[in-house]
């Protein structure tokens, strides 16, 4: 079965460090996500992109957060600089365009888990 | 936005016994997906089910989308059930977005 990419699986770091998340969304799909998953909100989408373009980052910090796709195999999520308040686990997803009133299912990586001192 | 609400949200079973868990939404669907996040933190796709029914080995899913709510069956329970399950909704437009509910945590004990 393909999936979802996402690496590293685990990072560790201190406060004001810049931290890069990668993501390899399946072939073929055309939008990507970025969920974030912390106990106190739960799953929440940070953004995502439709053919590479950002559609919708209203749910980052964007003074801090910035997310890219520079093709369409590769999405980036960055923090710079981090706070200890940004760990959390970051899940990438990715799909294809629902049609209409048709829906589309979304496949998601196991996920960054990040730890900031 | 749309709300999506889970129950129970704890759920405490013995090995072999049978469970259902709730999924109610506040508006039509376009996209219904449960997932079970395990120990390890993983997201596994269990069932994507806007509506109808799908059944896959012991685990089956229904979705009455018309009285917005959906359900999901675990019969014969294994201690490899055990984790957070979770609904997502989308409920259509241009922001694609999945809406989570909080989860029902499962605990199968042997």
């Amino acid at each position: 079965d393909a999936r979802v990419t996402q690496t590293p699986r685990h990072k560790v770091t201190e406060m004001g460090q810049e931290v890069t998340m990668r993501c390899q969304p399946i072939l073929g799909h055309n939008t990507v996500f970025w969920y974030r998953q912390t106990m106190m909100q739960g799953l929440e989408l940070l953004a995502y992109f439709r053919n590479r373009a950002p559609l919708d980052d209203s749910g980052m910090p964007k003074d801090r957060f910035s997310a890219e796709m520079p093709d369409a195999t590769l999405a980036t999520l960055k923090i710079q600089p981090s706070e200890p308040r940004d760990s959390a686990v970051y899940f990438c997803a990715s799909g294809l365009t629902p049609d209409g009133q048709s829906g589309q299912p979304q496949h998601f990586g196991d996920g960054t888990r990040l730890s900031i001192l | 936005g749309i709300q999506v609400e889970q129950s129970p949200p704890d759920l405490i079973l013995q090995e072999g016994a049978n469970s259902t868990l709730r999924c109610n939404f506040s508006d039509s669907v376009n996209n219904l997906q449960w997932f079970h996040q395990n120990p390890w933190g993983q997201l596994i796709n269990l069932f994507y089910i806007p509506s109808g029914t799908k059944q896959n080995g012991r685990l089956s899913a229904t979705t009455v989308a018309t009285e917005r709510y959906s359900l999901l069956y675990i019969s014969s329970s294994q201690t490899t059930d055990s984790g957070v399950y979770f609904c997502a909704v989308y409920s259509g437009g241009s922001n694609y977005k999945l809406t989570f509910g909080k989860g029902t945590l499962l605990t199968v004990n042997p």
